[in-house]
């Protein structure tokens, strides 16, 4: 089974603080993706990765970065949180050859 | 005119019902449509997924993708309170050195005993 895994379930932050959120999968997946969850505004794409050391920008990349140092780890970096992130972030991993991506269980951030 | 589009909802069923999601979509480059189902403060859990038209089915659950109309559906037959929960239709391409995966904002299900 893929299993994608996240650091944190919950997270609480000051505003102004830099957070980092970290993900890994198990299955040396090439391709990770950050994306952000609100109601009524559904998934939207942050960044993505299609190999150690590449990222690229999503929908939304303002206010947010990445790294992708091993081909297991994808972190994302807010430099300095505001409220209007606060937000449920979810990693994904693509499996090879068919395009569907498989989710970690959401770390839920709430920035004070 | 949004790439993919999904009723939200909220839908509520009694137990045992049969439910039909839908999803319209309007980019006929879209290679692959899944369904993921996402529970309460949870990540999405892929449920199925399909390459071309026609019916897919797996246990109480069917995916049905229409190419020629951009429709795809997901049918839950004999639905228990358990399947309450919001399901996502997503679809993709991939090719020439790009990606796009696109999901529709989702539909919550409850499904009461």
């Amino acid at each position: 089974d893929v299993k994608v895994t996240q650091s944190s379930r919950y997270l609480v932050k000051r505003t102004g603080e830099k957070v980092f959120l970290e993900c890994v999968q198990d299955m040396d997946h090439e391709n990770m993706f950050w994306y952000r969850q609100d109601p009524g505004l559904g998934l939207r794409l942050i960044y993505f990765s299609y190999d150690v050391k590449m990222k690229e920008k999503g929908d939304i990349p303002e206010g947010y970065s990445v790294s992708r140092e091993k081909k297991e780890r994808f972190s994302l970096i807010l430099e300095s949180a505001s409220t209007n992130q606060t937000s449920m972030y979810l990693c994904a991993s693509i499996l090879a050859g068919t395009d569907t991506q498989y989710f970690g269980p959401g770390t839920r951030l709430t920035v004070l | 005119q949004k790439e993919v589009e999904q009723d939200p909802g909220p839908l509520s069923v009694p137990e045992g019902a049969i439910v039909s999601l839908n999803c319209t979509y309007s980019n006929s480059a879209f290679q692959y449509f899944m369904w993921y189902r996402q529970y309460s403060r949870k990540g999405p859990e892929l449920l199925m997924y399909t390459y071309s038209s026609g019916n897919k089915e797996d246990g109480r659950f069917t995916a049905q993708v229409d190419k020629s109309s951009k429709y795809i559906s997901l049918f839950i037959r004999d639905s228990q309170p358990s399947d309450s929960a919001t399901y996502l239709c997503a679809t993709s391409y991939s090719g020439a050195g790009s990606y796009q995966l696109t999901f529709g904002k989702g539909t919550k299900l409850s499904v009461i005993p």
